[in-house]
């Protein structure tokens, strides 16, 4: 059980295009979904919360308007990135919630590798 | 406010031999802790957690790791390295209680050599 999937995989899009990615809960309800943005050889950076019928929270430095998320269910959240550039190559992760005998715990995608050209 | 410490960026074992990753944690409250393993260009796997349980926690794949809160650790351990063990490896931690926003440590790389 919770299984977290993302499509796509990996992505390649030519700059000032705009790019969407899905995070689904396969097997769970997830009310609150992350994303992270992870940059070769380094850690997870979380850059919002998204929550299930409600604005997501953005990190600090974090361009809302640039990283568009919606969570419009209870297993799907996208992360749309919009006019990209090639500094937003990077590798997209998400995470959802998986709440069971009181105690929270996030399980993760397998990620997705975006390059911008 | 938490923090995690990892240690070691790099370790080196050879197959069938222990191995040790440190972490030490601070947080000013009840904390959860979590170990993830990431392969390359792959996803993060969850290998244990401390919830305020047991403080030895035993998870997948023959880990385990021991809650210490005199010494703030929650190092990860395994009796005998496989090749398959070689990932990269990352220290977690939530605050009980105060949502489920992850603070992560900066990760140890681990290899397994013959």
């Amino acid at each position: 059980g919770a299984v977290v999937s993302q499509h796509p995989s990996r992505v390649i899009c030519k700059s000032g295009t705009s790019v969407k990615i899905e995070c689904r809960s396969l097997d769970f309800q997830a009310t609150t979904m992350f994303w992270y943005r992870q940059f070769p050889k380094q850690s997870l950076m979380l850059m919002a919360t998204s929550n299930e019928g409600s604005k997501a929270t953005y990190e600090q430095g974090v361009e809302k308007d640039k990283f568009l998320i919606n969570h419009a269910s209870l297993t799907l959240s996208t992360l749309t990135v919009t006019s990209a550039h090639p500094e937003d190559s990077s590798f997209y992760i998400c995470s959802a919630d998986y709440v069971t005998g009181g105690i929270q715990t996030q399980y993760f995608g397998p990620g997705t590798r975006l390059l911008v050209l | 406010a938490q923090s995690v410490t990892q240690l070691d960026s790099h370790v080196s074992v050879s197959e069938g031999t222990p191995v040790l990753l440190r972490c030490n944690y601070s947080s000013s409250y009840s904390p959860s802790l979590f170990w993830y393993v990431q392969h390359p260009n792959k996803g993060l796997q969850l290998l244990l957690k401390y919830t305020s349980a047991a403080t030895l926690v035993k998870g997948i794949n023959g880990f385990e790791a021991e809650f210490k809160k005199s010494e703030t650790s929650f190092h990860l351990t395994k009796p005998s390295a496989h090749m398959s063990d070689a990932a990269e490896y990352f220290c977690v931690v939530s605050l009980t209680g105060g949502g489920n926003k992850l603070t992560f440590g900066t990760g140890t790389q681990l290899k397994v050599e013959l």
